[in-house]
């Protein structure tokens, strides 16, 4: 079973900072996915990344497949980034699966 | 094509009552998934599509729950005589491989 551990659980910065957010796992995986769900809403996908660094707008992702490791950043942060941040892998038992991380709530104060 | 699309947004329902919702995927997606997430917990899977064939359905998904692609299109998820425990958001997800996972708005649903 691929364990995926997310730190913080919270974050609380002033709009401008850099954010970063790490996402461990257990298993070796084909592809890590970083999702964004805001209050009440549905999920949005950020990335799906299988190597190295991968850039929209002011966010960055990045995996470290040896050391089974990836952060998400966003630069010069925005109240509108407020939202819960997820990182999830393929299950090990399924190809259809999602293990899901329990989320970074990240708030963005003006 | 503006995305998946799931109907309604919100369902409040009497405990015991049947409910259904339905979810509109990418057009070109031949898979969809169903995941429910409850407060504060992640989503949890619940079933998977190929194109018109359930191919993984969750031990969470409980006799009284039942899920169609009937033309490998839209899918419909319908809960036969909800609990309060069915309360939670109903996810659905569309996906042209597996990868690239698009979500839809979910349907919040409250059981009274």
């Amino acid at each position: 079973k691929n364990e995926v551990e997310q730190s913080p659980q919270n974050l609380t910065a002033q709009e401008g900072e850099f954010i970063t957010i790490n996402c461990s796992y257990s298993v070796g995986i084909s592809a890590l996915h970083w999702l964004q769900q805001h209050p009440g809403g549905g999920i949005v996908s950020l990335f799906m990344l299988s190597s190295g660094k991968k850039k929209h707008g002011r966010l960055i992702a990045t995996i470290n497949i040896q050391e089974k490791h990836s952060s998400l950043h966003i630069t010069a942060s925005h109240p509108r980034d407020s939202a819960v941040y997820i990182c999830a892998v393929p299950s090990m038992d399924s190809n259809y699966q999602l293990i899901w991380g329990a989320g970074t709530k990240l708030i963005i104060k003006p | 094509d503006t995305g998946v699309s799931q109907d309604p947004r919100h369902k409040i329902t009497k405990r015991g009552q049947n409910v259904t919702f339905r979810c509109d995927p990418i057009s070109e997606h031949n898979r969809l998934y169903w995941y429910r997430q409850t407060l504060g917990q992640g989503p949890e899977f619940l079933t998977y599509f190929q194109n018109e064939a359930q191919l993984e359905k969750s031990r969470l998904l409980s006799d009284r729950f039942s899920a169609e692609r009937p033309k490998g299109s839209f899918s419909t998820l319908e809960i036969q005589r909800t609990e309060q425990g069915d309360s939670a958001m109903y996810l659905c997800a569309s996906s042209l491989a597996v990868e690239g996972y698009t979500f839809g708005s979910g349907t919040r649903l409250t059981v009274v």
